[in-house]
C-alpha cells in the first residue's frame, strides 16, 4: 500500500528552528511537495523536491533522500504567523498526489 | 501568476436541496483540476479528478451521482452537490494542476468552500 507518514504535532518556540520529517512508500516516485495550511484556509505550496538534496528558500528549506524514502521541511527563525498544518504530498508513478495527514505545528511565544 | 479562485467560499443549504461550486484558474489554463473534502482536524481527501472535455475519475467510495463534476472549459470545473444532507457538510477545495504532465507539476488549491447542510 501507499503510506505516508509525519508526526501529528510539535511545539517549538518563536525565533527557534523546526525540522518536520515525512517518510514515505509509495508505487514509484515522481516528486515531493510541502504545503503549508492554516486553519480554515486552503493549502499553499512551500516546496517540491525530486532530486536528493536540500532546497532553501528564504527561511524554509526542503530536504529530500529518495533511497530513504525520507524528506523533512526546516523551517528557521519561527514567527507566530508559521503556526499551521504542513502537510507532506507524494507524487507516486501514476502521477497521483498521495497526501499525509499533516503535521500540526504550534508556535509558542 | 498561478491563482484559483473558488465561489462560494461559504455555504449554508437546506437539506435535500443541491449546492454548484465553481472553481477558476484565473491566469493560466488547467487541463486538470481536481476536488477535494477536507474533515476538521484530517487531511485532504481527494474525490475525483476533472479532465478538460472529458468525464471526471471519481475516487473509491466517492458516488458519482451526488457529486457532479463539470470541467467545460479550460479554466472551470464545478462541483455540484445534489440533494445535500448534513453529513455532506466540510470544506470542499479545488487545485488546478500547471506544468507538463511526466514533469514539474505543481497543485494551487483554491480558498476552498465551506459547505453547511441544515
Amino acid at each position: 500500500g501507499q503510506n505516508i507518514d509525519q508526526p501529528t504535532e510539535m511545539t517549538a518556540t518563536e525565533g527557534a528552528i523546526v525540522q518536520i520529517n515525512c517518510t514515505y512508500q509509495t508505487s514509484g516516485f515522481n516528486g515531493l511537495f510541502w504545503y503549508q495550511q492554516h486553519a480554515g484556509e486552503a493549502p499553499t505550496f512551500l516546496s517540491y523536491n525530486v532530486l536528493d538534496g536540500l532546497e532553501e528558500k528564504g527561511r524554509f528549506s526542503s530536504f529530500l533522500s529518495r533511497s530513504k524514502g525520507y524528506s523533512y521541511l526546516l523551517l528557521k527563525e519561527l514567527q507566530m504567523k508559521d503556526s499551521a498544518s504542513y502537510l507532506c504530498a507524494v507524487t507516486d508513478s501514476n502521477y497521483q498526489l498521495i497526501w499525509g495527514a499533516g503535521t500540526k505545528l504550534i508556535i509558542k511565544p | 501568476g498561478a491563482v484559483v479562485s473558488q465561489h462560494p467560499s461559504w455555504v449554508i443549504c437546506k437539506s435535500g436541496t443541491s449546492v454548484k461550486i465553481e472553481c477558476r484558474s484565473l491566469d493560466f489554463q488547467a487541463t486538470t483540476m481536481f476536488w477535494y473534502r477536507q474533515f476538521p482536524k484530517q487531511s485532504l481527501m481527494l474525490m475525483a479528478t476533472s479532465n478538460e472535455g472529458s468525464k471526471a475519475t471519481y475516487e473509491q467510495g466517492v458516488e458519482k451521482d451526488k457529486f457532479l463534476i463539470n470541467h467545460a472549459s479550460l479554466t472551470l470545473s464545478t462541483l455540484t452537490v445534489t440533494s445535500a444532507h448534513p453529513e455532506d457538510s466540510s470544506f470542499y477545495i479545488c487545485s488546478a494542476r500547471v506544468g507538463t504532465s511526466g514533469g514539474w507539476e505543481t497543485q494551487y488549491f483554491g480558498p476552498g468552500t465551506r459547505l453547511l447542510v441544515l
